[in-house]
């Protein structure tokens, strides 16, 4: 069974560049995370998808930051534009359901200079 | 709110020894659920195991096993017979049960297994 996938899996841009990061779920797994992983720290959600919907998005900037699931498989996670402090891991999770297992992907390693 | 506490930022362990990750947790939730994930240099989180907090017997996963002790709130990794490949950050992370659950994750514990 294949895992959660993520392109890219790095990225490099220049502050106040737009940049986005895509997902694919494992198949089947109706709800799916974004997080944010910064250096030395552990994951922390920036939104929460269940199907299409968006049932916690608290911690997500929406003044730069914006999310979509449109047909509640794929989702992409974008940033416009980006600044010095986004440089992080954006990682990608799943599971079958709310309160169930996560299953994470790769994550895309974005750097901005 | 929720909060993980791992106070080992790094460990060393001879390959084929044991060796036990520390993780202490705080919340007033009767119903949480406590978990391990590995990150190897690659960056994907691999989950190891998981541990409800109405389980009666602590959880095991082939070589993980997870010394849960509730009044204390812990809720230690052990890795038997350490290989190479087990060196990684390892993160613990707990979820609350209640429609606002999300995991929160701990700073992590980086383990170097040595020849």
């Amino acid at each position: 069974e294949a895992g959660v996938v993520q392109s890219p899996r790095y990225k490099i841009i220049e502050k106040k560049q737009p940049v986005a990061f895509w997902c694919n779920p494992i198949s089947g797994h109706n709800t799916l995370y974004w997080y944010l992983q910064n250096l030395g720290q552990g994951p922390e959600l920036l939104i929460r998808y269940e199907n299409e919907e968006a049932v916690d998005d608290s911690q997500l900037p929406k003044d730069r930051f914006s999310a979509e699931r449109l047909k509640g498989v794929d989702s992409t996670l974008k940033i416009q534009p980006a600044e010095l402090g986004d440089s992080a891991v954006y990682l990608c999770a799943s599971s079958l359901e709310w309160g169930k297992t996560q299953y994470f992907g790769p994550g895309t390693r974005l750097l901005v200079l | 709110a929720q909060k993980i506490t791992q106070t080992q930022p790094g460990m060393f362990v001879q390959e084929k020894e044991a060796v036990t990750l520390d993780c202490t947790y705080d919340t007033s939730d009767p119903s949480y659920g406590l978990f391990w994930y590995k990150q190897p240099s690659s960056g994907e989180m691999i989950f190891l195991i998981y541990q409800g907090s109405y389980d009666q017997q602590n959880a095991t996963e082939g070589r993980y096993s997870l010394n849960f002790q509730k009044a204390r709130k812990s809720a230690n990794l052990v890795i038997s017979a350490s290989q190479l490949g087990d060196s990684a950050m390892y993160f613990c992370a707990m979820e609350r049960g209640g429609t606002a659950s999300k995991l929160t994750f701990g700073t992590g514990t980086r383990l170097q297994v040595t020849l």
